[in-house]
């Protein structure tokens, strides 16, 4: 079967950086994607590899290993709007998402 | 550009009424759209794969009869949920493909929270 997992919460401090991680196990992969979702929000794209390595995008970086079906969001400089639901989703071979159940993201001043 | 929109934000309706939910691609086709259901502190749930012209699919568990999608333009889905129920109360997202923009990611509209009285 096909199985997203990543933690289910996060506990980090302002101004800090933390790691969330996903491990993917899916038929076929065209890509992975990290979603933000406030509470109460729609999810709203965060970033997309599909290469293996390192993509940097301001305070947001995503990392990927196709061989060890890992991927991991790093957030840095955390600021308490950042306290929200990280989604990780896989694209499989039928180009339909696949989604992890996020991980909660709490932010502490 | 790639920007969503959905109508109603939010409802409130009796228990047994009907309720449609329209999603809008405003800046692009999209000739895939999705439907989610997500229940407080849950993730998203893939209901159906909406195709402009053509039949949603349904993902299992969802019944088709109570759901129903119509996915009339390039620009437009709508969800109507039938004969509604207190558990049908959810927050409902859709999102759209921008292929033809060039974009692997879906684009999600900001949600409708529908409560059943």
């Amino acid at each position: 079967g096909q199985n997203i997992d990543q933690p289910t919460e996060m506990t980090a401090t302002e101004g800090a950086i933390v790691q969330i991680n996903c491990t993917y196990q899916t038929s076929g992969f065209n890509g992975l994607f990290w979603y933000q979702q406030h509470a109460g929000e729609a999810p709203t794209f965060l970033s997309y590899n599909v290469l293996d390595g390192l993509e940097e995008k301001g305070r947001f970086s995503s990392f990927l290993s196709r061989s060890k079906g890992y991927s991991y969001l790093l957030l840095k400089e955390l600021q308490m709007k950042d306290s929200a639901s990280y989604l990780c989703a896989v694209m499989d071979s039928n180009y339909q998402l696949i989604w992890g159940a996020g991980t909660k993201l709490i932010i502490k001043p | 550009g790639a920007v969503v929109s959905q109508h109603p934000s939010w409802v409130i309706c009796k228990s047994g009424t009907s309720v449609k939910i329209e999603c809008r691609s405003l800046d692009f086709q999209a000739t895939t759209m999705f439907w989610y259901r997500q229940f407080p502190k849950q993730s998203l749930m893939l209901m159906a794969t909406s195709n402009e012209g053509s039949k949603a699919t349904y993902e299992q568990g969802v019944e088709k009869d109570k759901f129903l999608i119509n996915h009339a333009s390039l620009t437009l889905s709508t969800l109507t949920v039938t004969s509604a129920h207190p558990e049908d109360s959810s927050f409902y997202i859709c999102s759209a493909r921008a292929l033809s923009m060039g974009l692997p990611e879906q684009f999600f509209g900001p949600g409708t929270r529908l409560t059943v009285l």
